[in-house]
C-alpha cells in the first residue's frame, strides 16, 4: 500500500511569509506526527495527533507554527512569518496505536 | 525523563567488514519501545526494528542484528559483512509507555561503507 506522502518535497521561501506544508498518512493510521531535522540532527518532535485533535503539541518551538488535521487524515503544518532559523528538512510520521511510525519522504524548507 | 545516546557521530568501515553502532538510554519507565531506523541519503526514514523492556531476546534478520542489554541500558545493532548499500545514518529511538507516545531520537550514527 501507499506510504506517507508529503508535499511539497522542496519548497524555497522568503523570510516574512507564510508556508504550508502537507501531509499524508498511511490509511488507517490514527496517530500522525510532525518532526524538524536539521542537518546531522535527529528529528526534533513538533506535534503528535491522534485522530483530530493535538494530543501533544509541545514541541512547536512558538506560536509562529500551527497544524491541523481537520478529518483525522492529511494533516498540514503552517508557519507563519518565517525566519531563517525555520529551515530545516520537516518529517511527517503515522502509526497505529503503540507501534512504530512510518515515516514520509520530508519536505526540505529553505527561507531565504 | 527519556534520553539516547548514539556516541559514534560517523562511522567509517570497508565493504563486508562487521560494524557495531551503540545506542544507549536513559529512562524511569519499567516499560518501554526501542527502535531503530536507517536514513539513507535520498532522505526518507525506514523502521528497521521495535524492542519492547520485557523481550530482551537478541534479533537477527539477514545481515542485521541487535543486542538489546537492560542491565547496560544499550540496544546495539550490528551490520555483518557490511555492504556499501548500508551506508546512511542510523538513529536509534526511545518511547515510553507512561506518558504521550512521543518518541526520542539519538542524533544518529553516520555509517560510511567504502567498497
Amino acid at each position: 500500500g501507499a506510504g506517507v506522502s508529503q508535499t511539497p518535497s522542496n519548497k524555497v521561501t522568503e523570510k516574512g511569509k507564510y508556508v504550508e506544508l502537507r501531509c499524508d498518512p498511511i490509511s488507517g493510521h490514527t496517530a500522525l506526527y510532525w518532526y524538524r531535522q536539521s542537518l546531522g540532527q535527529g528529528p526534533e518532535f513538533l506535534i503528535y495527533f491522534q485522530g483530530t485533535g493535538a494530543a501533544d503539541d509541545s514541541g512547536l518551538p512558538n506560536d509562529r507554527f500551527f497544524a491541523v488535521r481537520p478529518e483525522g487524515s492529511v494533516s498540514t503544518l503552517k508557519i507563519q512569518r518565517t525566519e531563517r532559523g525555520d529551515s530545516a528538512v520537516y518529517l511527517c510520521a503515522s502509526s497505529l496505536m503503540n507501534n512504530e511510525q512510518f515515516f514520509g519522504p520530508g519536505t526540505r524548507l529553505t527561507v531565504l | 525523563a527519556q534520553k539516547v545516546t548514539q556516541a559514534q557521530t560517523e562511522i567509517s568501515v570497508v565493504e563486508k567488514e562487521d560494524v557495531t553502532l551503540d545506542c544507549v538510554y536513559e529512562t524511569r519507565d519499567t516499560t518501554y519501545y526501542l527502535f531503530w531506523y536507517k536514513q539513507p541519503p535520498s532522505g526518507e526514514l525506514v523502521f528497521l526494528i521495535r524492542r519492547n523492556s520485557f523481550d530482551e531476546q537478541n534479533e537477527i534478520s539477514g545481515r542485521y542484528s541487535w543486542n538489546f542489554q537492560k542491565s547496560t541500558s544499550s540496544f546495539n545493532f550490528t551490520i555483518t559483512a557490511s555492504q556499501v548499500v548500508d551506508s546512511a545514518v542510523y538513529f536509534c529511538a526511545l518511547r515510553e509507555e507512561g506518558g504521550s507516545y512521543i518518541p526520542t531520537f539519538g542524533r544518529g550514527t553516520s555509517l560510511i561503507v567504502h567498497p
